[in-house]
């Protein structure tokens, strides 16, 4: 069975200041990695994505994010952040012919302050 | 034009109801999904259905129900409503093939048992 783990439940950060939201996965099976970001009261949207090839992934709105498999994380990351990033961003897995279901971490909400 | 629409928003109900929450997609996506997402924002699947066929079915009270009328649409019917029930559903779809592993989210349904 596949699990993830975000490492912070909330990340509080000033505006223009680097940041970095944790997450990590277990499966025994090869897995696709994905990040989405929920703004208050909307739904996901789509931030980034691991299926295959370069390990280091550019999404929107800046983000980037590093599949590393050997410690079996995938980092989100951007260098500067706004206060409009504020929002809670959720890590997910899924696994190639499962169905396409997404197993998701508990979520880390971002506060940006001025 | 929105992706995948939801309706109601927002339901409010009382204990023992019935209601029923529609989903449509003008993706043209094969697999559409339930999510659950409850208090502390834990995002977690329910159902999933491709071309009218259930392919997945987690652990779920028999008092929830789906039904996919055709490919672009998926309603969840929710028999005797729990207070235990109040929480987020979303709806997402997804297109079929080799890396079409991308899931777009509904705008969320917010269900509220009084």
């Amino acid at each position: 069975a596949q699990s993830v783990t975000q490492l912070d439940s909330q990340v509080p950060v000033f505006e223009e200041a680097p940041v970095e939201l944790r997450c990590n996965y277990s499966s025994s099976v090869s897995v696709y990695l994905f990040w989405y970001v929920q703004y208050p009261n909307q739904g996901l949207q789509l931030l980034l994505k691991y299926l295959s090839g370069s390990t280091l992934v550019k999404g929107i709105n800046g983000f980037e994010a590093e599949f590393n498999k050997s410690q079996t994380s995938f980092h989100l990351r951007k260098p500067s952040v706004h206060i409009s990033d504020t929002a809670e961003y959720f890590c997910a897995v899924s696994v190639y012919n499962q169905g396409g279901k997404l197993i998701f971490g508990q979520g880390t909400e971002l506060s940006v302050k001025p | 034009d929105t992706a995948v629409s939801q309706t109601p928003k927002y339901l409010v109900t009382q204990m023992g109801n019935d209601k029923s929450i529609k989903c449509e997609q003008n993706l043209g996506h094969d697999t559409m999904y339930w999510y659950k997402q409850d208090s502390k924002k834990f995002l977690k699947i329910m159902f999933s259905y491709n071309n009218k066929e259930l392919i997945i079915n987690e652990t779920v009270p028999n008092r929830f129900s789906p039904k996919s009328p055709d490919k672009a649409h998926l309603n969840l019917h929710i028999n005797s409503l729990e207070l235990g029930d109040s929480a987020v559903y979303f709806c997402a779809s997804r297109a079929s093939g080799m890396y079409q592993e991308t899931q777009y989210f509904g705008p969320g349904t917010r269900l509220l048992v009084l």
